[in-house]
């Protein structure tokens, strides 16, 4: 299986930051890999796709990029709402597998 | 609009047996791949299964192959998932999800149901 190695497991930030969380896969994910934002007690949303495809309706605040395994979703104004976990899926090679999760809190 | 309406969850012995069931709406059922995804409490996102628009390719995690089953049924625009043997570290939010891209089994899950609840404890 690849693994998913998302990090850090968690931040504080404050309304305005930019913040950056990576997700490094363990082998080639040929860029198939998707981003997810869940708040508490919801389920996942979708907001990104082959690493920089941004949802329909995902505000373009959210971005991604792809280096090697390396992938990178950056938050570029976090705005209230954006407190959440974040998880990325590598969707390339079955079974899929997600990341552990990044739970971005109020600093 | 789509929805995806997960029922069957509830409190079961270990040992024990639970169908959960996924009626899906504001799209059509059966041109997308379907899948299940659980969340243990507490924990991280954990892919279940997926059967394809068809039914002709299904998938199951290692970790429960041999005590799950998952099925589907087109005309009814239902998914459904049949655990069987269930343990305490079953216990989780299960969450039926459509696959979006309609060609191809593994891709990103698109929409999600708000989940069923599983807990096994005696």
């Amino acid at each position: 299986d690849i693994q998913m190695t998302q990090s850090p497991s968690s931040l504080s930030a404050s309304v305005g930051d930019r913040v950056t969380i990576t997700c490094r896969a363990s082998q080639d994910t040929g860029i198939s890999l998707a981003w997810y934002q869940q708040k508490l007690g919801t389920a996942p949303k979708l907001l990104l796709y082959a690493a920089s495809r941004l949802e329909s309706g995902v505000p373009p605040r959210f971005s991604g990029s792809a280096s090697g395994t390396d992938y990178t979703l950056t938050i570029s104004v976090l705005q209230p709402e954006d407190f959440a976990t974040y998880y990325c899926q590598q969707y390339y090679r079955a079974p899929p597998t997600f990341g552990q999760g990044t739970k971005v809190e109020i600093k | 609009e789509v929805q995806l309406v997960e029922s069957g969850g509830g409190l079961v012995k270990p040992g024990g047996s639970l169908r959960l069931s996924c009626a899906a709406s504001g799209f059509t059922f059966s041109s997308y791949n379907m899948n299940w995804v659980r969340q243990a409490p507490g924990k991280g996102l954990e892919w279940v299964s997926s059967i394809s628009s068809t039914s002709n390719y299904i998938y199951y995690t290692d970790s429960l192959k041999g005590r799950i089953t998952i099925s589907r049924d087109n005309a009814e625009n239902s998914l459904f998932l049949q655990m069987d043997s269930l343990r305490a570290e079953d216990t989780a939010i299960y969450y039926c999800a459509r696959g979006s891209f309609q060609q191809l089994i593994l891709s990103p899950f698109d929409y999600w149901g708000q989940g069923a609840l599983v807990t096994v404890s005696s």
